[in-house]
């Protein structure tokens, strides 16, 4: 059975750095690509970037582009996002979710707190 | 850029109407590239449809997406209580995903 379990909350000050986890289980980590998609409170789905499991390319969304970088440990089946430079508009709930063309899986998602 | 427009922002309905939700792209969309998902309140999105037409597993057979080039549609044929929820489409092209701004399906 597929998961995807993603770390826990974190508040973080403007500024300040975050990096979240998402745990993958139940088929073949390299197969497939992990999406990260954003969510601030009471708005709809941002699309962030992707990053290649099998050779860690990565693609970000312009909107991202120079904050963000996804990484990926093929041995713990796990993928990262880290955000730098967090403004207080980044509070949101963050999701990683399976998938290259359409996202069939989706962690529970996460939620970062950026307040001074 | 390509943008994905959802129509209309909210919908209400009352359980056993049929619903019908519109998303229209700038451009044209490969249809093997666009997909429904349906979001409750405090829960991660689930796929409903892929390839513009596909149910995804376990989705109910009263959920059907049609459509193809900027013009795809959601159907819901007989909403259940379960059902009330927003929903978003969802494209990808040139490495690149596309939300739309959603549909909010809401109780009358």
């Amino acid at each position: 059975q597929v998961h995807l379990v993603q770390s826990g909350a974190e508040v973080k000050k403007p500024g300040a750095s975050v990096k979240v986890s998402c745990k993958t289980s139940g088929y073949t980590f390299t197969n497939y690509a992990i999406q990260w998609v954003r969510q601030a409170p009471g708005q709809g789905l941002q699309w962030m970037g992707w990053i290649n499991t099998g050779d860690g390319h990565t693609k970000y969304s312009q909107n991202f582009q120079g904050r963000v970088t996804f990484t990926r440990d093929t041995s713990a089946t796990t993928v990262y996002m880290e955000m730098s430079s967090l403004r207080d508009d980044d509070s949101a709930v963050f999701f990683c979710a399976r998938g290259s063309v359409t996202l069939d899986y989706w962690g529970q998602g996460t939620l970062v707190t950026v307040s001074s | 850029e390509l943008m994905l427009t959802q129509s209309p922002g909210t919908l209400s309905l009352s359980p056993g109407e049929r619903a019908t939700l519109s998303c229209r792209a700038s451009q044209s969309v490969n249809s093997r590239y666009l997909g429904w998902y349906q979001q409750k309140p405090g829960q991660a999105p689930r796929l409903l449809i892929f390839a513009a037409s596909s149910r995804a597993t376990g989705i109910p057979d009263r959920f059907s997406g049609s459509g193809s080039g900027t013009d795809f549609t959601l159907t819901i044929s007989r909403l259940e209580p379960e059902d009330f929820a927003v929903y978003y489409c969802q494209q990808y092209g040139n490495s690149l995903y596309t939300f739309g701004q959603g549909t909010k399906l809401e109780i009358k």
